[in-house]
């Protein structure tokens, strides 16, 4: 059975704090792997990894796949209240399906 | 603009009533998706089509059931036999083709029966 685990479930930092979210993964016919912000409606993209080893980053946030250890991680520096929200993982399928993870609640206070 | 519209954004049914959820994507995108998510849980698939005429069950699919006539629309009917229906619903699409794979969502629609 396809798996996507998140860790840790919630967590709440001081703003400025550094956060790294945590993604593991069992599927099978893997192609990609893909983080998403939600703020209480849709989810917004924020990153796709593909390959192995290769940082994304986007402002404060970056992004990196292991695909042999299979996780990836997702790093949040100077945190602000904006980016309170819940942070999902999802793994892109052959066959055009994602699964997604449970998610994680950060919650930045000032 | 391109997007992806769901409507209502919230709807209120009693139990035993049959609702239909809509979703419109203006994007040319050949997938589309549903998903659900309850509190505190991530996103659910319940349908997904890859193109016109065709979907595939995803992991909850018992209760619901889609149509994909138009490659623009894919409704979603909460049917009666659904036990749980409550529940924040998410519609979303994808172009399906190799290196495009991130999906784009709709507002959601929040369904409560009681």
């Amino acid at each position: 059975e396809d798996k996507v685990v998140q860790s840790p479930l919630s967590l709440v930092v001081h703003e400025g704090d550094t956060v790294t979210l945590n993604c593991s993964y069992e599927v099978t016919n893997f192609r990609s792997l893909l983080w998403y912000k939600q703020e209480k409606k849709a989810p917004t993209f924020l990153f796709m990894l593909t390959s192995s080893g290769i940082e994304k980053k986007s402002g404060r946030l970056s992004s990196i796949l292991d695909k042999k250890e299979l996780f990836s991680i997702l790093n949040i520096t100077a945190t602000q209240t904006g980016d309170s929200a819940v942070y999902l993982c999802a793994v892109y399928l052959i066959g055009n399906q994602f699964y997604f993870g449970t998610g994680t609640s950060l919650t930045v206070i000032p | 603009d391109g997007g992806i519209t769901q409507s209502p954004k919230y709807l209120f049914r009693k139990e035993g009533q049959n609702v239909t959820l809509s979703c419109e994507q203006n994007l040319n995108h050949d997938a589309m998706y549903w998903y659900r998510q309850d509190p505190g849980q991530g996103l659910r698939l319940i349908y997904y089509s890859q193109i016109v005429n065709d979907f595939q069950k995803g992991d909850i699919a018992e209760g619901y059931s889609v149509s994909r006539e138009k490659k623009e629309s894919f409704p979603l009917t909460v049917t009666s036999a659904q036990k749980n229906p409550t529940a924040f619903y998410l519609c979303a699409s994808s172009s399906g083709y190799s290196g495009a794979y991130e999906q784009y969502f709709g507002p959601g629609t929040r369904l409560t029966v009681t």
